[in-house]
């Protein structure tokens, strides 16, 4: 079955301390990994799209990266407004159907 | 931020009543999308539109129809609402794909079935 799973489900970071967040996924045949920034009572943002093993990407203090089977989201000195919740999505394909998959969200809180 | 609007922002209502929720995009984009996001499943598609009047279902339609007559618009009604549809729905963008390009989503919709 076709999944994508997020670890941690929740990360707490004190302003500045680095840390990473998790996208596995069991997706044979990957066409894409999207990673999303969702602030409470908003809709998901657009961060990022990787397309391939070995591909990374970089917005500010965020810097994605794509294995054959996982995606790490590295966030580097955060500070309190990245706090949110990061989801990760995956485009899968069944017959005639298609679908984008998403993971249930890493929520990280960043202390000042 | 992409040009896409959702209407109501909040809706409160009674069980079997219809309702139908708006979005409305200024993008040109072919594709639109509804999903429903709830607590421990994450965003899930209902349905969604690859251009004026095409529609297809996605992994959650059953309860749900949907009606696309204008690029700019695309239209999710519940029939008869039940209480397992209280949750928050976002309408999403594309502008090719519908899997492979980025989405952009609208601000979404409270619902709440009493």
């Amino acid at each position: 079955e076709d999944q994508v799973t997020q670890s941690p489900e929740a990360l707490r970071l004190q302003e500045g301390e680095s840390s990473s967040l998790n996208c596995s996924y069991t997706v044979s045949g990957l066409r894409g990994l999207f990673w999303y920034r969702q602030d409470p009572g908003k809709g998901p943002e657009f961060l990022f799209t990787l397309y391939s093993a070995g591909e990374e990407k970089e917005k500010e203090r965020l810097k994605a990266t794509l294995t054959k089977k996982e995606s790490f989201l590295h966030i580097t000195a955060p500070k309190p407004e990245d706090s949110a919740t990061y989801l990760c999505a995956v485009p899968i394909y069944g017959g005639s159907q298609g679908n984008l998959i998403f993971g249930k969200g890493t929520k990280l809180s960043v202390k000042p | 931020d992409a040009g896409i609007t959702q209407s109501p922002r909040h809706k409160v209502t009674e069980t079997g009543t219809p309702v139908t929720l708006r979005c409305h995009q200024t993008e040109n984009h072919r594709y639109m999308y509804w999903y429903r996001q709830d607590p421990g499943h994450g965003l899930r598609l209902i349905h969604y539109s690859y251009g004026v009047k095409d529609t297809d279902k996605g992994e959650v339609s059953d309860g749900y129809s949907v009606s696309r007559s204008k690029t700019e618009d695309f239209l999710l009604t519940l029939e008869s609402a039940t209480s397992s549809q209280t949750s928050v729905y976002f309408c999403a963008i594309s502008a090719t794909g519908p899997w492979e390009d980025t989405q952009y989503f609208g601000p979404g919709t409270r619902l709440t079935v009493l």
